[in-house]
C-alpha cells in the first residue's frame, strides 16, 4: 500500500512569489492535515480538510490556504510568500471519523524562500 | 489552550542503558496521546499511542510509554537504547472531540552513544 506522498520534494522561491504544494493520502484516507515544522517553531499545525471541507484551521495568516480535492488529494498554496515560510511542510493522512489511531505522514515539501 | 511540553532539548545515553524522553501535556479532558520519531530529512512517523485502558503501552522498535493522569505525562521509554534510535522525538495529544488537530511538543533529539 503506498504512503503519503507529497510533491514537490523541494523548491526553491523568492520573496513575493506563491507556490502550491501537493499531497496524495494512503488509499481510503479521507482526512488530510498539514504541518509547517522549522527549527525555531517546532511542528505547527496549519489546517485539517475531511470529505472536502476544512474542519480545523490553525493560527497562520490568510495567506496559507488549502483544499481537498474529492478524490481525498489536497493541495496548500502560500501566497506573497515571505522569507519565514522557509520550513519543511508536512502533509498526514488519517481514516476519518471515528478512527482513534495515528497519523501517517508524507516526507515532506522543503520550501526555501530567497 | 492545548499544549505539549518536552523539557528536554537533547537526551544522551549510552547504548544498552535505558532512556526516557519526558513529556506533559496540559489539555482539557482526556486526550489521545502519541509519540512520533522523525530521522533526518524524513517525515515522522508513529511510534505509540494511548487511548484508553492500560496506562504502559506499547509500540514499535521495543518503546513503550507511561499514561500518569494525574501528573499529565507520557513520558517514552526503552530498556536498552541502540545506536540506531538517535533521532528526534515528538509527543502530540489529540482531543477526543473530533478531528485529527494534532498538537506536538517541540521535538527532543536522543544521542545513543556507542
Amino acid at each position: 500500500k503506498a504512503g503519503v506522498t507529497q510533491t514537490p520534494r523541494y523548491l526553491i522561491k523568492t520573496r513575493g512569489q506563491q507556490v502550491t504544494l501537493s499531497c496524495s493520502p494512503i488509499s481510503g484516507h479521507r482526512s488530510v492535515s498539514w504541518y509547517q515544522q522549522t527549527p525555531g517553531q517546532g511542528l505547527q499545525f496549519l489546517f485539517e480538510y475531511f470529505s472536502e471541507t476544512q474542519r480545523n484551521k490553525g493560527n497562520f495568516p490568510g495567506r496559507f490556504s488549502g483544499r481537498q480535492f474529492s478524490n481525498s488529494r489536497s493541495e496548500m498554496n502560500v501566497s506573497t510568500l515571505e522569507l519565514g515560510d522557509s520550513a519543511l511542510y508536512l502533509c498526514a493522512s488519517s481514516l476519518g471519523e471515528g478512527f482513534t489511531g495515528e497519523l501517517f505522514f508524507g516526507e515532506g515539501s522543503r520550501l526555501t524562500v530567497l | 489552550a492545548q499544549s505539549v511540553a518536552q523539557p528536554e532539548d537533547q537526551v544522551n545515553v549510552a547504548e544498552g542503558n535505558p532512556l526516557t524522553v519526558k513529556c506533559t501535556y496540559s489539555v482539557s479532558g482526556n486526550p489521545y496521546l502519541f509519540w512520533y520519531v522523525q530521522y533526518p530529512n524524513r517525515g515522522l512517523q508513529f511510534l505509540l499511542k494511548y487511548i484508553t485502558g492500560d496506562n504502559l503501552v506499547k509500540g514499535s522498535y521495543g518503546f513503550e510509554a507511561e499514561f500518569n493522569k494525574s501528573q499529565t505525562s507520557f513520558h517514552l521509554k526503552k530498556p536498552s537504547a541502540l545506536v540506531s534510535d538517535s533521532a528526534l522525538y515528538f509527543c502530540a495529544v489529540r482531543d477526543r472531540g473530533g478531528g485529527f488537530k494534532t498538537i506536538f511538543g517541540a521535538g527532543t533529539r536522543l544521542f545513543v552513544k556507542a
